[in-house]
C-alpha cells in the first residue's frame, strides 16, 4: 500500500500518560499536516511541515502537543501528560508542493484517554 | 473568521433519488474548494475539487458540484444516489495563502436506503 500510513490505528491511555503517534506519508510527499478529529466535526487543522520545516501550528497546538518530522519523511506528534479532551481521531494528510494539489488522509489514529 | 457551513447534518434517502448537499464558505478573497467523502471504516477521499476554470466541476463517482462565487458557495449534487453512496461527505476550502490548510466543514452523514 503507497498512501498515507498510520501508527497505531488506536489508543488507550490514562490521564496523565505521554502518547506518540507515528505518520509515514506518499514517499515523494513534501508537505506533511496534523489534523484533529472530534465526534460531529470535521477535521480541524493542527500544523504542517516543508520537509522537515514546521512551519505553521494551530493555536489549538497546546504546549502538550509536539510534532516532528527530523527528516522530511515520516512525522510524529506526541501529547504529554494527555486530558480527557484530547480524545478524538487524529489524522495525518500528505500532499506535493508546489502547486494546489490533492492532499492525501490516512485513517488516523483514534486515541482514548480514560 | 475563516469558517465552512455544511447546512445537512443527516441527510436520509432513498435509492435513485437525487442528492444536493449545500457547502457555503465565509471568505471573499481566493479559495479553493473541495468536496471528501468518508466511507464507513475508511479514510477521507477526495471527491472533485475547483481550483479555477469552470465553476460546474465533475468528480467521481458521478458526482458534481458547482461554485456561485456570489453565494459564496459550492454544493454538492448526484441525479440519482445508490445504496453505496452511504458515508460522511465534508466539504473544505483552502482561504488564499501558501499552507494549503483545509478549512473543514461539520460534514453531512448521508444515509441510502436501498
Amino acid at each position: 500500500d503507497t498512501g498515507v500510513s498510520q501508527n497505531p490505528r488506536h489508543k488507550i491511555t490514562k490521564r496523565g500518560q505521554n502518547v506518540t503517534f507515528r505518520c509515514d506519508p506518499i514517499s515523494e510527499h513534501n508537505r506533511l499536516y496534523w489534523y484533529r478529529q472530534t465526534l460531529g466535526q470535521g477535521p480541524e487543522f493542527l500544523t504542517y511541515f516543508q520537509n522537515e520545516a514546521q512551519l505553521e501550528k494551530s493555536r489549538l497546538l497546546s504546549d502538550r502537543f509536539s510534532a516532528e518530522r527530523p527528516k522530511g519523511s515520516f512525522s510524529t506528534l506526541e501529547i504529554q501528560r494527555t486530558e480527557q479532551g484530547d480524545s478524538a481521531m487524529y489524522l495525518c494528510a500528505s500532499s506535493r508542493e508546489p502547486g494546489n494539489t490533492e492532499a492525501f488522509f490516512g485513517q488516523g489514529t483514534r486515541l482514548t484517554v480514560v | 473568521a475563516q469558517s465552512v457551513s455544511q447546512h445537512n447534518h443527516h441527510v436520509i434517502l432513498s435509492e435513485a433519488a437525487s442528492l444536493e448537499l449545500g457547502c457555503n464558505y465565509s471568505y471573499g478573497g481566493t479559495v479553493n474548494l473541495f468536496w471528501y467523502v468518508q466511507y464507513p471504516g475508511q479514510h477521507l477521499q477526495l471527491l472533485l475539487k475547483y481550483f479555477s476554470g469552470d465553476p460546474l466541476v465533475k468528480g467521481i463517482k458521478g458526482f458534481e458540484a458547482e461554485f456561485i462565487k456570489s453565494k459564496f458557495s459550492f454544493n454538492l449534487r448526484k441525479p440519482s444516489v445508490q445504496w453505496s453512496d452511504t458515508a460522511e461527505y465534508f466539504c473544505a476550502v483552502i482561504y488564499g495563502g501558501a499552507t494549503n490548510k483545509l478549512i473543514f466543514g461539520t460534514g453531512t452523514l448521508l444515509a441510502v436506503q436501498p
